[in-house]
């Protein structure tokens, strides 16, 4: 959906580098939702914010990622000393009270 | 917790045929459902969703889908399949019962679309 903002669209790090991504969901949603999908695999759920609070992270690794959906401006995955494991498109999407999801068109991280 | 299996990670299909992708899910809770696709390098978009009320949801480009809570399924179905069909097709499960809630998704299964 053109109104979800993902930016970097493709980004490249070398190995123990730390990636920023960012997220600005469609105005009015104040839900934001991150996945991860492998190739060939699924979107794996990893955390859902709303600003100023995370509300879950189940799905995300218990080191070197972290997120946050500050009160101005957008959300932001980072992952630091990343890994080629780490290797992925990340999705955000910004939630409706429908329990639609609108998603943004990803961001491809490429860890050299 | 809810979860989403998908049978068939790749399905095909020749024009005009008819499109049966499956989906069984778990959920503790009476469930929101829903249906996305995806083209290449993309997001996803809705395709159709089943909240309450009807159990047989029409979605965009042709596409319906039937709840059925004795089968715990949401198979996705189009009569006629389109070349512009081929896609990613995933399936997904909220136990939302404040509508805001976490959307756990399927692992998807790819459409190709045979002349």
């Amino acid at each position: 959906n053109a109104g979800v903002m993902q930016n970097p669209r493709h980004l490249v790090r070398r190995r123990g580098q730390e990636a920023r991504l960012r997220c600005s969901p469609m105005k009015g949603h104040s839900h934001v939702y991150w996945y991860r999908q492998l190739p060939e695999e699924g979107l794996k759920f990893m955390v859902y914010l709303q600003k100023e609070n995370i509300i879950d992270e189940s799905g995300m690794p218990k080191e070197r990622f972290s997120a946050e959906f500050p009160k101005e401006g957008p959300s932001i995955l980072r992952i630091q000393q990343v890994v080629r494991g780490d290797s992925a498109a990340y999705f955000c999407a910004g939630g409706a009270n429908t329990g639609e999801l609108f998603f943004g068109e990803g961001s491809r991280l490429t860890v050299l | 917790a809810q979860s989403v299996t998908q049978l068939g990670s790749h399905v095909s299909v020749s024009e005009g045929a008819l499109v049966l992708l499956r989906c069984n899910y778990s959920s503790s809770v009476p469930p929101y459902l829903f249906w996305y696709v995806q083209y290449p390098n993309q997001g996803l978009q809705l395709l159709l969703k089943y909240t309450t009320g009807a159990t047989l949801v029409k979605g965009i480009n042709g596409f319906e889908a039937e709840f059925k809570k004795s089968e715990t399924s949401f198979h996705l179905t189009k009569p006629s399949a389109h070349m512009s069909d081929a896609a990613e097709y995933f399936c997904a499960v909220s136990e939302g019962e404040t509508s805001y809630d976490k959307v756990i998704f399927g692992p998807g299964t790819s459409l190709s679309v045979i002349p």
